[in-house]
């Protein structure tokens, strides 16, 4: 099994400020990975695929990079909105297995 | 617009079964990949399982031990899970999601299913 491991596990940011959170991986999964952000009380949304590639409707301050086995997501200037849990998740293999999840929370 | 609606969850005593359904619109859906994913209470995602769009494929989290069942309808554009033998450790949110460029996206609001005597 492919383990995820994200951190930092909380970051406290204001918005404006530059947010990057980090994926590693504990075998390659190539590109196969994708990030998600849950709000409470809701779905989680996807965000990025294929390691970089944004989902549709997605900002463009939101963006995706690495492969093997470290990835990073970086969201460029917060908005206010952009407060939630984020996930990231592989599909190179099974079991599919994700993060534990970075909660990005207002400092 | 892609959509996903899932039903079927509620309480169910240690033991018990229960069987999630997935309704879908918008998209072909016999030709998508779909998954399960749950969330227990105050905790992180877990993926359940994955089934083809034909049913050719069906693959489960090993924790399962057998006991769940993905399947589709694709006549219906319907996913289901058929649970068995549910503990309080199933006790989750639990979520259909289409598999895009093998991520999950969108998924549905997520249905509750509480284990419990």
């Amino acid at each position: 099994e492919i383990v995820l491991t994200q951190s930092p596990a909380t970051l406290s940011l204001s918005p404006g400020q530059r947010a990057t959170l980090s994926c590693r991986a504990s075998q390659s999964v190539g590109t196969y990975l994708g990030w998600y952000q849950q709000k409470p009380g809701q779905a989680p949304r996807l965000l990025i695929y294929g390691a970089s590639t944004r989902a549709t409707g997605i900002p463009a301050r939101f963006s995706g990079s690495g492969s093997g086995t470290d990835f990073t997501l970086t969201i460029s200037s917060l908005e206010p909105e952009d407060f939630a849990v984020y996930y990231c998740q592989q599909r190179n293999s099974w079991p599919i297995t994700f993060g534990q999840g970075t909660r990005l929370e207002i400092k | 617009e892609v959509q996903l609606v899932e039903s079927g969850g509620g309480l169910v005593q240690p033991g018990g079964s229960l069987r999630l359904s997935c309704a879908t619109s918008g998209f072909t859906f016999r030709s998508q990949w779909m998954g399960w994913v749950r969330q227990a209470p105050g905790k992180g995602l877990e993926w359940v399982a994955d089934i083809k769009g034909d049913e050719s494929e069906k693959t489960y989290a090993d924790s399962l031990k057998g006991r769940f069942t993905i399947s589709r309808d694709n006549a219906k554009n319907s996913l289901y899970l058929q649970m068995n033998s549910l503990t309080v450790d199933d006790t989750a949110v639990y979520y259909c999601a289409r598999e895009y460029f093998r991520a999950y996206g969108p998924w549905g609001q997520g249905i509750l299913v509480t284990v419990s005597s």
